[in-house]
């Protein structure tokens, strides 16, 4: 079973700080995913990324891939009480029916 | 927006009974997934299908069952309820084998939130 691991688990911060959550397995991974959940709703797609070493860029977000495919990061710049909500990245290998997703992590951003 | 949907969006029964989860897409995708997500734990894999009638465990399958007798329809199983399998159930659905590249994205439902007394 691969496993994927997120930290911080949770994180409070104030509007215009910046953050970066973390992703981790021992295992590799094909491509690995980044996702946004708010509240009593279904998660929505941030990112796909591919290549090791890969980095891809949504406005003030920021994503990269390790090297090695076996971890991922997400930084936010300046962030804002509309980027509050809990972050999943999910693993996944070519030919596989199926993702691993991390426990996530929930990040308050206050005003 | 995708189309899923999820019913019902609420349930509460008791231990014992048996309780079936509709998952309905318009979108023609081939693969489903059925999730459940509880605090620490993230989403975690229940079933999934990859075609009409054609369908794996995930990693907790123990409990559960599912039926896809239709493209658009994944229905979830619980043929005895426990109060273990109070939970958050997510509904997803991709158009190829999830993460098969760089342009693949699983499409979730609002879920279903389901408590057994």
């Amino acid at each position: 079973t691969q496993l994927l691991e997120q930290s911080p688990q949770f994180l409070s911060i104030q509007e215009g700080e910046n953050l970066t959550v973390y992703c981790n397995s021992s295992s590799v991974f094909s491509s690995l995913q980044w996702y946004r959940q708010e509240p009593g709703e279904g998660p929505v797609l941030l990112v796909t990324v591919v290549t090791g070493g890969e980095v891809k860029k949504l406005k003030r977000l920021t994503f990269q891939f390790g090297d090695a495919r076996k971890d991922s990061s997400l930084h936010i710049t300046a962030a804002q009480p509309g980027d509050t909500g809990l972050y999943l990245c999910a693993g996944g290998n070519t030919n596989a029916g199926k993702s691993t997703f991390g426990d996530g992590t929930t990040l308050t951003v206050k005003p | 927006d995708a189309g899923i949907t999820q019913s019902p969006r609420h349930k509460v029964t008791e231990t014992g009974t048996p309780v079936t989860l509709r998952c309905h897409q318009t979108e023609n995708h081939r693969y489903m997934y059925w999730y459940r997500q509880d605090p620490g734990h993230g989403l975690r894999l229940i079933h999934y299908s990859y075609g009409v009638k054609d369908t794996d465990k995930g990693e907790v399958s123990d409990g559960y069952s599912v039926s896809r007798s239709k493209t658009e329809d994944f229905l979830l199983t619980l043929e005895s309820a426990t109060s273990s399998q109070t939970s958050v159930y997510f509904c997803a659905i991709s158009e190829y084998p999830s993460l098969a590249g760089a342009n693949n994205e699983q499409f979730f439902g609002p879920g279903t939130r389901l408590t057994v007394l």
